[in-house]
């Protein structure tokens, strides 16, 4: 069964700094890939996706994120954290069964010092 | 093109008590998705409405029941409310099909007590 791994449940970074977020996912095949971002109390907005093709995948807000098949890892980074970047970031994988539904990651809370 | 909205934002029920929760789809989307996000957690799937059927069931008990309109809107219903049913309930809607992203509204909360 497809499963997502977000190892930290927090990160702090300090404002400017890079970023850095995990993410393992267990899937036999090519997998359908997200991160999503969520402020207190509001529902996920995309930040990005990966469906095939370059491996590295450019989203809004100036983040990106790489797929590793041979790590099974797709990591979201940013080059200079914001404060305004402190939020709670979940990784997905898509199920390929008929429903295609969104496997979620438990989530990693972004912490930004000032 | 407007975006996923769900009604109330905000609700509190008593233990036992039915709950109805409404999600309208963005403009062009026939799939919509429902995800309960217990407080600390990911969103963990419910199930899916495709062309006004299931299509597709998480780990949910029976008395976690949905609807979707022919204008592809949706309800959740839950019956027999437990306090372990507290959370953030999510809607989400899409053109359907594996590649196809998913668009969220800002989700209901709901408090059993």
């Amino acid at each position: 069964a497809q499963s997502v791994t977000q190892p930290d449940i927090h990160i702090t970074v300090s404002e400017g700094a890079s970023l850095e977020l995990r993410c393992n996912y267990s899937y036999g095949a090519t997998p359908y890939l997200f991160w999503y971002v969520q402020s207190p109390g509001q529902g996920l907005q995309l930040l990005l996706k990966y469906f095939s093709g370059d491996t590295l995948v450019q989203g809004i807000k100036g983040f990106e994120a790489e797929f590793k098949r041979s790590q099974s890892s797709f990591n979201l980074r940013k080059p200079s954290v914001h404060w305004s970047d402190a939020a709670e970031y979940f990784c997905a994988v898509v199920a390929m069964d008929s429903s295609y539904k969104l496997i979620f990651g438990s989530g990693t809370r972004l912490l930004v010092r000032p | 093109e407007t975006g996923v909205t769900q009604s109330p934002t905000h609700l509190i029920k008593t233990r036992g008590q039915q709950v109805t929760l409404r999600c309208s789809s963005q403009s062009g989307h026939n799939t919509v998705s429902w995800y309960q996000q217990a407080l600390g957690q990911g969103p963990q799937f419910i199930f899916q409405y495709y062309r006004e059927e299931e299509n597709g069931r998480g780990n949910f008990p029976p008395r976690f029941s949905g609807l979707q309109f022919p204008n592809y809107s949706s309800e959740l219903n839950v019956n027999a409310l437990e306090l372990d049913d507290s959370a953030l309930y999510l809607c989400a809607s899409s053109r359907g099909g594996e590649n196809t992203e998913a668009f969220f509204g800002q989700g209901t909360r709901l408090t059993v007590v």
